[in-house]
């Protein structure tokens, strides 16, 4: 079975762009959460999507948001990045939110 | 006040021998505690997770649960060099769906 997938691998943007990246979970699982991760610490939760709805959201402003598809694939989007946005961006997908099994993340550099 | 802690490290253990890996965390509520492992460059893999007070064992590795004292290590018998990788906790709260993340602890197996 395919593990989660993330897209894509490496991207770079500059200040003020918008982002997309993209997950598609495990088959059969129904959650998809969103994580940050930047260098030297542990991921920072950012959003939690089940069936298609929120339920969840971290720290992070606006700028962030999350969508969740029919098929279960989410989008996380950010507008007008920052220097600091830049960092590991990881998804976990979850049957239910318990144990998250987690994709090979988007690297993103902003400069 | 970080809501999960755990020692930066460099812990360094020789091969064979028993590494402990501790972790604290802030909410009594907490009732999911889950131990990855991330190799440099790579995503956060799922070791093991525990809901209860007291051992589960899992192979070379055994998680221990005190929630009375807020304390949830890790322990890898007869450590190997493939074992060397950041180690981290995470703590799903009783409040939300997110799940916390310490910042990790660099396990190093020396031969």
């Amino acid at each position: 079975d395919a593990g989660v997938t993330q897209s894509p691998t490496h991207l770079i943007k500059t200040r003020g762009q918008h982002v997309t990246l993209r997950c598609s979970p495990i088959s059969g699982h129904k959650s998809v959460s969103w994580y940050q991760q930047v260098l030297g610490q542990g991921p920072q939760f950012i959003f939690q999507y089940y069936e298609k709805e929120e339920r969840g959201r971290g720290n992070f402003p606006d700028r962030f948001s999350a969508r969740q598809f029919p098929n279960y694939s989410s989008e996380l989007n950010v507008n007008a990045l920052l220097l600091g946005d830049s960092a590991l961006y990881l998804c976990a997908s979850s049957w239910s939110g318990e144990e998250q099994f987690f994709g090979p993340g988007t690297r993103l550099t902003v400069l | 006040q970080k809501e999960v802690e755990q020692n930066s490290g460099p812990l360094s253990v020789p091969e064979g021998a028993i590494a402990s890996l501790n972790c604290t965390y802030s909410d009594r509520g907490s009732q999911s505690f889950f131990w990855y492992r991330q190799y440099s460059g790579k995503s956060p893999e799922l070791i093991m997770f525990i809901y209860s007070n007291g051992d589960k064992e899992d192979g070379r590795f055994t998680a221990q649960l005190n929630k009375a004292s807020q304390y949830v290590s890790l322990l890898i018998r007869d450590s190997q060099p493939s074992d060397s990788a950041t180690y981290l906790c995470a703590v799903r709260y009783s409040s939300a769906s997110k799940i916390i993340f310490g910042s990790g602890t660099r396990l190093s197996i020396r031969p």
